[in-house]
Protein backbone atom coordinates (compact mmCIF):
# COMPACT_ATOMS: atom_id res chain seq x y z
CA UNK A 1 0.00 0.00 0.00
CA UNK A 2 1.42 3.59 -0.85
CA UNK A 3 1.59 6.02 2.47
CA UNK A 4 2.96 9.87 1.95
CA UNK A 5 4.98 11.61 4.59
CA UNK A 6 4.66 15.40 4.56
CA UNK A 7 6.99 15.93 7.63
CA UNK A 8 6.34 19.89 8.27
CA UNK A 9 3.00 20.48 10.19
CA UNK A 10 3.29 24.19 9.97
CA UNK A 11 6.18 26.02 7.60
CA UNK A 12 6.40 29.75 8.23
CA UNK A 13 7.56 32.51 5.17
CA UNK A 14 7.80 35.86 4.47
CA UNK A 15 6.06 37.32 1.86
CA UNK A 16 8.14 37.63 -1.42
CA UNK A 17 10.32 34.61 0.44
CA UNK A 18 10.72 31.28 -1.13
CA UNK A 19 8.88 28.40 -0.72
CA UNK A 20 9.55 25.09 -0.26
CA UNK A 21 7.27 22.06 0.89
CA UNK A 22 8.60 18.66 1.34
CA UNK A 23 6.50 15.33 0.50
CA UNK A 24 7.58 11.60 0.70
CA UNK A 25 6.08 8.73 -0.53
CA UNK A 26 6.05 5.14 -0.57
CA UNK A 27 4.86 3.33 -3.37
CA UNK A 28 6.52 -0.02 -4.94
CA UNK A 29 5.84 0.89 -8.57
CA UNK A 30 5.22 4.25 -10.69
CA UNK A 31 3.25 6.36 -8.50
CA UNK A 32 0.76 9.22 -9.40
CA UNK A 33 1.68 12.40 -7.13
CA UNK A 34 -0.17 15.29 -6.87
CA UNK A 35 -0.53 18.47 -4.75
CA UNK A 36 -3.51 19.93 -3.42
CA UNK A 37 -4.57 23.22 -1.59
CA UNK A 38 -7.19 23.69 0.76
CA UNK A 39 -8.17 27.33 1.83
CA UNK A 40 -9.85 27.27 5.23
CA UNK A 41 -13.32 25.97 4.57
CA UNK A 42 -12.96 24.69 1.52
CA UNK A 43 -12.48 22.12 -0.46
CA UNK A 44 -9.46 21.07 -2.37
CA UNK A 45 -7.99 22.21 -5.33
CA UNK A 46 -5.15 20.73 -7.56
CA UNK A 47 -2.21 22.68 -7.89
CA UNK A 48 -0.21 20.03 -9.98
CA UNK A 49 0.18 16.52 -10.80
CA UNK A 50 2.87 13.96 -12.42
CA UNK A 51 1.84 11.02 -14.09
CA UNK A 52 5.33 10.66 -15.99
CA UNK A 53 7.55 12.43 -18.47
CA UNK A 54 9.49 15.44 -17.38
CA UNK A 55 10.13 15.28 -13.57
CA UNK A 56 9.81 19.00 -12.89
CA UNK A 57 6.15 19.75 -13.23
CA UNK A 58 4.48 23.39 -13.73
CA UNK A 59 1.28 23.91 -11.84
CA UNK A 60 -1.11 26.75 -11.37
CA UNK A 61 -0.21 29.91 -9.24
CA UNK A 62 3.49 30.07 -9.54
CA UNK A 63 4.03 26.28 -7.94
CA UNK A 64 6.21 23.82 -9.57
CA UNK A 65 7.42 20.45 -8.00
CA UNK A 66 10.03 18.07 -8.79
CA UNK A 67 9.54 13.93 -8.77
CA UNK A 68 13.26 12.15 -7.65
CA UNK A 69 12.66 9.07 -8.02
CA UNK A 70 15.86 8.24 -6.14
CA UNK A 71 14.45 10.35 -3.27
CA UNK A 72 10.93 9.20 -3.06
CA UNK A 73 10.17 12.96 -3.58
CA UNK A 74 7.85 14.76 -4.67
CA UNK A 75 8.38 18.41 -2.70
CA UNK A 76 6.33 21.53 -3.75
CA UNK A 77 7.73 25.16 -4.63
CA UNK A 78 7.42 28.23 -5.47
CA UNK A 79 9.90 31.29 -5.69
CA UNK A 80 7.81 33.83 -4.03
CA UNK A 81 5.16 33.82 -1.86
CA UNK A 82 2.49 36.38 -2.17
CA UNK A 83 -0.17 36.28 1.03
CA UNK A 84 -2.44 34.22 -0.66
CA UNK A 85 -1.35 32.11 -0.61
CA UNK A 86 -1.65 30.78 2.92
CA UNK A 87 -3.22 27.53 3.07
CA UNK A 88 -3.40 24.01 4.22
CA UNK A 89 -1.01 21.99 1.36
CA UNK A 90 -1.87 18.24 0.76
CA UNK A 91 0.49 15.86 -0.89
CA UNK A 92 -1.27 12.90 -2.37
CA UNK A 93 -0.01 9.50 -4.08
CA UNK A 94 -1.75 7.19 -6.04
CA UNK A 95 -1.43 3.75 -8.20
CA UNK A 96 -0.38 4.52 -11.58
CA UNK A 97 -2.98 2.94 -13.95
CA UNK A 98 -6.53 1.82 -13.82
CA UNK A 99 -9.13 2.75 -11.34
CA UNK A 100 -7.19 4.33 -8.02
CA UNK A 101 -7.88 5.84 -4.88
CA UNK A 102 -5.38 8.39 -3.49
CA UNK A 103 -3.64 8.37 -0.07
CA UNK A 104 -3.24 11.62 1.21
CA UNK A 105 -0.32 13.02 3.65
CA UNK A 106 -1.52 15.24 6.91
CA UNK A 107 -1.20 18.18 5.02
CA UNK A 108 1.33 21.18 5.90
CA UNK A 109 -0.01 24.39 6.60
CA UNK A 110 1.52 27.50 5.29
CA UNK A 111 1.50 30.78 7.08
CA UNK A 112 2.81 34.18 5.56
CA UNK A 113 3.88 36.93 7.71
CA UNK A 114 3.78 40.69 5.87
CA UNK B 1 -15.03 22.48 -16.36
CA UNK B 2 -14.64 20.07 -13.98
CA UNK B 3 -16.45 21.60 -11.15
CA UNK B 4 -18.40 20.12 -8.37
CA UNK B 5 -20.84 21.66 -6.13
CA UNK B 6 -21.95 19.86 -2.62
CA UNK B 7 -24.76 21.04 -0.52
CA UNK B 8 -25.93 22.43 1.81
CA UNK B 9 -22.08 23.89 2.13
CA UNK B 10 -23.02 23.46 6.67
CA UNK B 11 -25.61 21.93 8.67
CA UNK B 12 -26.37 22.11 12.04
CA UNK B 13 -28.76 19.58 13.56
CA UNK B 14 -29.82 17.56 16.45
CA UNK B 15 -28.48 14.88 17.65
CA UNK B 16 -30.46 11.60 16.57
CA UNK B 17 -31.53 13.37 13.32
CA UNK B 18 -30.41 12.40 9.81
CA UNK B 19 -28.93 14.69 7.66
CA UNK B 20 -28.41 14.44 3.60
CA UNK B 21 -25.29 16.00 1.65
CA UNK B 22 -25.68 16.07 -2.41
CA UNK B 23 -22.54 15.93 -4.14
CA UNK B 24 -23.10 17.27 -7.99
CA UNK B 25 -20.73 17.13 -11.33
CA UNK B 26 -22.38 20.26 -13.20
CA UNK B 27 -20.76 20.09 -16.11
CA UNK B 28 -19.09 16.66 -16.35
CA UNK B 29 -20.42 12.88 -15.81
CA UNK B 30 -18.74 11.43 -12.75
CA UNK B 31 -19.13 7.38 -13.08
CA UNK B 32 -17.33 7.49 -9.96
CA UNK B 33 -17.43 9.70 -6.49
CA UNK B 34 -15.76 9.43 -3.48
CA UNK B 35 -16.88 10.74 -0.22
CA UNK B 36 -14.24 12.22 2.07
CA UNK B 37 -14.23 12.99 6.17
CA UNK B 38 -11.74 15.62 7.47
CA UNK B 39 -11.29 16.42 11.28
CA UNK B 40 -9.78 19.63 11.69
CA UNK B 41 -6.24 20.14 10.83
CA UNK B 42 -6.15 16.66 9.83
CA UNK B 43 -6.20 15.00 6.55
CA UNK B 44 -8.94 13.49 4.44
CA UNK B 45 -9.88 10.29 5.37
CA UNK B 46 -11.80 8.04 2.52
CA UNK B 47 -15.10 7.00 3.58
CA UNK B 48 -16.35 5.34 0.66
CA UNK B 49 -16.41 5.19 -3.27
CA UNK B 50 -19.46 5.37 -4.91
CA UNK B 51 -20.02 4.16 -8.64
CA UNK B 52 -23.19 5.10 -10.42
CA UNK B 53 -25.84 2.42 -10.19
CA UNK B 54 -23.74 0.52 -7.73
CA UNK B 55 -23.50 0.09 -4.30
CA UNK B 56 -20.82 1.89 -2.54
CA UNK B 57 -17.74 -0.01 -1.43
CA UNK B 58 -16.97 1.54 2.06
CA UNK B 59 -13.47 1.85 3.57
CA UNK B 60 -12.62 -0.12 6.50
CA UNK B 61 -14.25 1.02 10.34
CA UNK B 62 -16.72 2.92 8.29
CA UNK B 63 -20.52 2.06 9.00
CA UNK B 64 -22.33 1.60 6.37
CA UNK B 65 -25.36 1.59 8.18
CA UNK B 66 -24.79 4.84 9.29
CA UNK B 67 -23.22 6.68 6.45
CA UNK B 68 -25.87 5.38 3.51
CA UNK B 69 -24.73 6.63 0.06
CA UNK B 70 -26.78 6.76 -3.09
CA UNK B 71 -24.94 7.18 -6.52
CA UNK B 72 -28.27 7.23 -8.49
CA UNK B 73 -27.13 9.23 -11.53
CA UNK B 74 -23.88 10.08 -13.37
CA UNK B 75 -23.84 13.60 -11.78
CA UNK B 76 -25.73 12.95 -8.26
CA UNK B 77 -24.35 11.25 -4.93
CA UNK B 78 -25.81 11.68 -1.77
CA UNK B 79 -24.78 10.85 1.58
CA UNK B 80 -27.05 10.27 4.54
CA UNK B 81 -25.64 10.56 7.89
CA UNK B 82 -28.12 8.51 10.20
CA UNK B 83 -28.88 9.34 13.39
CA UNK B 84 -26.50 11.46 13.58
CA UNK B 85 -24.17 12.30 16.64
CA UNK B 86 -22.14 15.00 18.08
CA UNK B 87 -18.88 12.40 17.06
CA UNK B 88 -20.11 12.61 13.66
CA UNK B 89 -19.69 16.65 13.72
CA UNK B 90 -16.78 16.79 10.98
CA UNK B 91 -15.85 18.65 7.47
CA UNK B 92 -17.75 15.71 4.57
CA UNK B 93 -15.70 16.61 0.79
CA UNK B 94 -16.97 14.68 -1.69
CA UNK B 95 -14.82 14.23 -5.17
CA UNK B 96 -15.42 12.98 -8.45
CA UNK B 97 -13.46 11.48 -11.61
CA UNK B 98 -14.17 11.88 -15.28
CA UNK B 99 -16.10 8.89 -16.80
CA UNK B 100 -12.95 7.06 -18.41
CA UNK B 101 -10.11 9.00 -15.96
CA UNK B 102 -9.35 7.75 -12.79
CA UNK B 103 -6.32 9.67 -12.80
CA UNK B 104 -7.40 12.85 -11.26
CA UNK B 105 -10.13 13.57 -8.75
CA UNK B 106 -12.50 16.77 -8.67
CA UNK B 107 -13.48 18.41 -5.05
CA UNK B 108 -16.55 19.66 -4.25
CA UNK B 109 -16.35 22.46 -1.62
CA UNK B 110 -16.97 20.35 1.45
CA UNK B 111 -20.04 20.67 3.95
CA UNK B 112 -19.38 21.18 7.63
CA UNK B 113 -21.73 18.81 9.69
CA UNK B 114 -22.18 20.38 13.26
CA UNK B 115 -24.21 17.86 15.77
CA UNK B 116 -25.67 19.26 18.28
Amino acid sequence: AQSVTQPDIHITVSEGASLELRCNYSYGATPYLFWYVQSPGQGLQLLLKYFSGDTLVQGIKGFEAEFKRSQSSFNLRKPSVHWSDAAEYFCAVGAAGGSYIPTFGRGTSLIVHP
Amino acid sequence: GAVVSQHPSWVICKSGTSVKIECRSLDFQATTMFWYRQFPKQSLMLMATSNEGSKATYEQGVEKDKFLINHASLTLSTLTVTSAHPEDSSFYICSATLAGAYNEQFFGPGTRLTVL
